[in-house]
């Protein structure tokens, strides 16, 4: 059974479009993430929620929506996707309200052409 | 914000020799140090983690070593394989808690 599970595991998709990603967990963890993974290999995070609860929204465009519709489940929603967006999306969870320990999915390689 | 650096960003060793990266970060309240795995096209995965109360931590072939005064950690790689070919990320937190900040990577490459 995969922990941290993804789809779709590839996405490629026109400018102007919305697209999203799902994020599902099976391990209990109360707290889960968003990771975007560039070109150069940079990780950075986007989004937590704990508990369904909204944690952290770093400096991420508008058009980037997550949902979490139980503390299971976190997706990710993109309006009006630009050029800029492509990269590779992670999604990760943790026990508790810190990222101690955070399991990482196995991606969502974004391509906007 | 937390500051996050590793060096090198490149490390090529032969099959059998060690291996050291090391992370400098700039937040003081940080008090959780890990290490992540990244092979190529696969997700981060968590190798080793040690914590604030702790100045060093071993599991068979890797160890975090952690000098809090400094504001660095490091991870040692002993007798490398070629599997361990990848790259490592260190990620320590902010001073918050509540989100890792992932350092630039090191890209290590075992030679046989």
């Amino acid at each position: 059974d995969t922990a941290v599970s993804q789809t779709p595991k590839y996405l490629v998709t026109q400018m102007g479009n919305d697209k999203s990603i799902k994020c599902e967990q099976n391990l209990g963890h109360d707290t889960m993430y968003w990771y975007k993974q560039d070109s150069k290999k940079f990780l950075k995070i986007m989004f937590s929620y704990n508990n369904k609860e909204l944690i952290i929204n770093e400096t991420v465009p508008n058009r980037f929506s997550p949902k979490s519709p139980d503390k299971a489940h976190l997706n990710l929603h993109i309006n009006s996707l630009e050029l800029g967006d492509s990269a590779v999306y992670f999604c990760a969870s943790s026990q508790g309200q810190g990222p101690y320990g955070s399991f990482f999915g196995q991606g969502t390689r974004l391509t906007v052409v | 914000g937390e500051n996050v650096e590793q060096h090198p960003s490149t490390l090529s060793v032969q099959e059998g020799d060690s291996a050291v990266i090391k992370c400098t970060y700039s937040d003081s309240a940080s008090n959780y140090f890990p290490w992540y795995k990244q092979e190529l096209g696969k997700r981060p995965q968590l190798i080793i983690d040690i914590r604030s109360n702790v100045g060093e931590k071993k599991d068979q072939r890797i160890a975090v070593t952690l000098n809090k005064t400094a504001k660095h950690f490091s991870l040692h790689i002993t007798e490398t394989q070629p599997e361990d070919s990848a790259v490592y990320f260190c990620a320590p937190p902010n001073g918050g808690g509540n989100k890792l900040t992932f350092g630039t990577g090191t890209q290590l490459k075992v030679e046989l």
